[in-house]
Order: structure tokens, then C-alpha cells, then sequence
């Protein structure tokens, strides 16, 4: 099974501000997938990001809030911008693996 | 499209006692079907998963899950349940590409 490592593990942040999580899987993955788990609810995909493309974003996600990169099969990094209390969250990285989902550890947002 | 309702938020058994915790399913293709555990503070781990093949699936940690077409469920046991199985699980059907779309999840207390 994949091995993801993310970083910031938790972090707290000031409102406005933006922060970039990162991604690492231990082998190559065509897709990744970055999702959003709200205080006490379940989990919303944001995007999906293929490496060589743009990502592809979910009803209710936009870009400019929520830019992706992809710049190899191995790395993705999701930046939340302009960041309001609202946004706090654990973020959490995925990849596919033989028909399987794996999730990182999760980054724990809290915006003050 | 796809769909998972998790019955009952939060379910409560006796150490010892029989773990049932209930997901039922809609989908417009054969789907794939995932349970997840998040223990307090920490991302999701896979527990099973049933990708077509046999319809008792195996976890781990001594957890099951059997997938009824006929009821469009995919009901999670365990037989005894112990302390160290309190967690939040989540139950997933996969939408198309890989995306999973998650149930609520169900909350689990264990008492001695």
C-alpha cells in the first residue's frame, strides 16, 4: 500500500493569510485527490490532481481559493488562500492504489 | 450518482459485544465499497474494501463487511468489540475515477 506524508501536520494560522500543505507518496501514483474534513463532519473532495494537467475541482471548490500543483507523479501541494475561520479544517491528501483509496495524516488547519 | 447513508450517528456497545454498524448504498454502476476508521486525532485508516469480488469481505483488526446487492448494503461487524475499537468510521462508495463519496460516519463508544 502507498505511504503519504504530509506537511504541516497542524498548524494555526491568521486569517488572510495562505498556507501550502504538502503531499508525498513513496511511489508513483497517477491520481491524487485532496479533501476536506470540516469539525465533526465527514469528508468533501476538493480536487483531483493528475500530474501534466490542470485539477480538476468539485462543485463548491474553486481555484483561485484552492490552488493545486502536481508537479510529479510522487508530490502534490494544496494551497489554502486567504484564509477566514471558516476554512478550519483537516485537510487531507489521497491516492489511488490498485483500486484502493489511502489517505495521508491529515493537516490540521485552525484559523484565528 | 452516487450515494452512502451511515445509519445512526453514534452507536454504543458493551466491551465484548457485537459491533454492527450499518451503510447502505446507491449507485448507478457496480460499485466499489470502503469502510475507514479515524481514531480521535488521526486520518483515516483502510479497515476493507469490496471491489466485485467475494461479498464477505475480511478486514482488519477483526472487522467484516458483507455486501447485499438485494438491500444495497455493506453493513460493518465485528464480534466482540474492544476498548481500543472507539473510533469514527466512515463508510465510502467510490464515485467514478477513483473519487469516494463518504458517508456521515457512525461514531463508536465502547464502555467496560
Amino acid at each position: 500500500s502507498a505511504v503519504i506524508s504530509q506537511k504541516p501536520s497542524r498548524d494555526i494560522c491568521q486569517r488572510g493569510t495562505s498556507l501550502t500543505i504538502q503531499c508525498q507518496v513513496d511511489s508513483q501514483v497517477t491520481m491524487m485527490f485532496w479533501y476536506r474534513q470540516q469539525p465533526g463532519q465527514s469528508l468533501t473532495l476538493i480536487a483531483t490532481a493528475n500530474q501534466g494537467s490542470e485539477a480538476t475541482y468539485e462543485s463548491g471548490f474553486v481555484i483561485d481559493k484552492f490552488p493545486i500543483s502536481r508537479p510529479n507523479l510522487t508530490f502534490s501541494t494544496l494551497t489554502v488562500s486567504n484564509m477566514s475561520p471558516e476554512d478550519s479544517s483537516i485537510y487531507l491528501c489521497s491516492v489511488e492504489d490498485q483500486n484502493t483509496i489511502y489517505f495521508g495524516e491529515g493537516s490540521w488547519l485552525t484559523v484565528v | 450518482a452516487q450515494s452512502v447513508t451511515q445509519l445512526g450517528s453514534h452507536v454504543s456497545v458493551s466491551e465484548g459485544a457485537l459491533v454492527l454498524l450499518r451503510c447502505n448504498y446507491s449507485s448507478s454502476v457496480p460499485p466499489y465499497l470502503f469502510w475507514y476508521v479515524q481514531y480521535p486525532n488521526q486520518g483515516l485508516q483502510l479497515l476493507l474494501k469490496y471491489t466485485s469480488a467475494a461479498t464477505l469481505v475480511k478486514g482488519i483488526n477483526g472487522f467484516e463487511a458483507e455486501f447485499k446487492k438485494s438491500e444495497t448494503s455493506f453493513h460493518l461487524t465485528k464480534p466482540s468489540a474492544h476498548m481500543s475499537d472507539a473510533a469514527e468510521y466512515f463508510c465510502a462508495v467510490s464515485g467514478g475515477y477513483n473519487k469516494l463519496i463518504f458517508g456521515a460516519g457512525t461514531r463508536l463508544a465502547v464502555h467496560p
